[in-house]
């Protein structure tokens, strides 16, 4: 069963538009972490945030952020004013102890590509 | 720059052939991942190893296997080649044991084209 749903695909925006990424994700664990990734088109993947379970305040930082809702399982990430230097694919992951026999490992979503046109 | 190595970047080879992948962690570093990236299946994860010992396996075929050696270097072999072995293999690192404790830091991957 897949765990984590990022159901865009594709998005395309214009530069200086907000642009929300949608993150739902799927656990039995009450303990758990969620991530958020860029990879850029040079290809490593970048880590841009971890939030557990037990924390749902939202963040953050500078032009970028995340709503945590356990309520409806989301993580979404938003980014303000978007600049050319965003296009890339961005990737959600879930860390559950129980699916990964206690090490955590991510799962990561399909990813979003966000194109921002100048 | 991540701090972590890998090579080759880019590798093309025919069926039923065997490739060894290799990724230096970064500095300090004890854990090691591999994770295959593919169009149809998305980012998977194969495996871990943490200071040379298998920590956690994913969904990595037979034909796969890998190890981590004392100096903490990582290599993925791929034997029996296929097409849909084709993929992006990334390498991460981390100090920790468990992945949840922190980033991860990848490194820009081998692209691996199977003809």
């Amino acid at each position: 069963a897949q765990k984590v749903t990022q159901a865009q695909t594709e998005i395309s925006v214009v530069e200086k538009e907000d642009v929300t990424l949608d993150c739902v994700y799927e656990t039995r664990d009450t303990t758990y972490y969620l991530f958020w990734y860029k990879q850029p088109p040079s290809g490593e993947l970048v880590f841009l945030i971890r939030r557990n379970s037990f924390d749902e305040q939202n963040e953050i930082s500078g032009r970028y952020s995340w709503n945590f809702q356990k309520s409806t399982s989301s993580f979404n990430f938003t980014i303000t004013a978007s600049q050319v230097v965003d296009s890339a694919v961005y990737f959600c992951a879930l860390s559950e102890a129980r699916a990964s026999g206690g090490s955590y490992i991510p799962t990561f979503g399909r990813g979003t590509s966000l194109i921002v046109h100048p | 720059d991540s701090g972590v190595t890998q090579t080759p970047k880019h590798l093309i080879t025919a069926t039923g052939q065997r490739v060894t992948l290799r990724c230096s962690p970064r500095s300090g570093d004890l854990s090691v991942y591999w994770y295959q990236q593919s169009l149809d299946q998305g980012l998977q994860f194969l495996i871990q190893y943490y200071n040379g010992e298998e920590r956690a396996k994913g969904n990595i075929l037979e034909r796969f296997s890998a190890q981590q050696f004392p100096d903490l270097h990582s290599e993925l072999n791929l034997s029996s080649l296929e097409l849909g072995d084709s993929a992006l293999y990334f390498c991460a690192s981390s100090v920790s044991p468990v992945a949840y404790t922190g980033e991860l830091f990848f490194g820009e991957g081998s692209r691996l084209t199977v003809l």
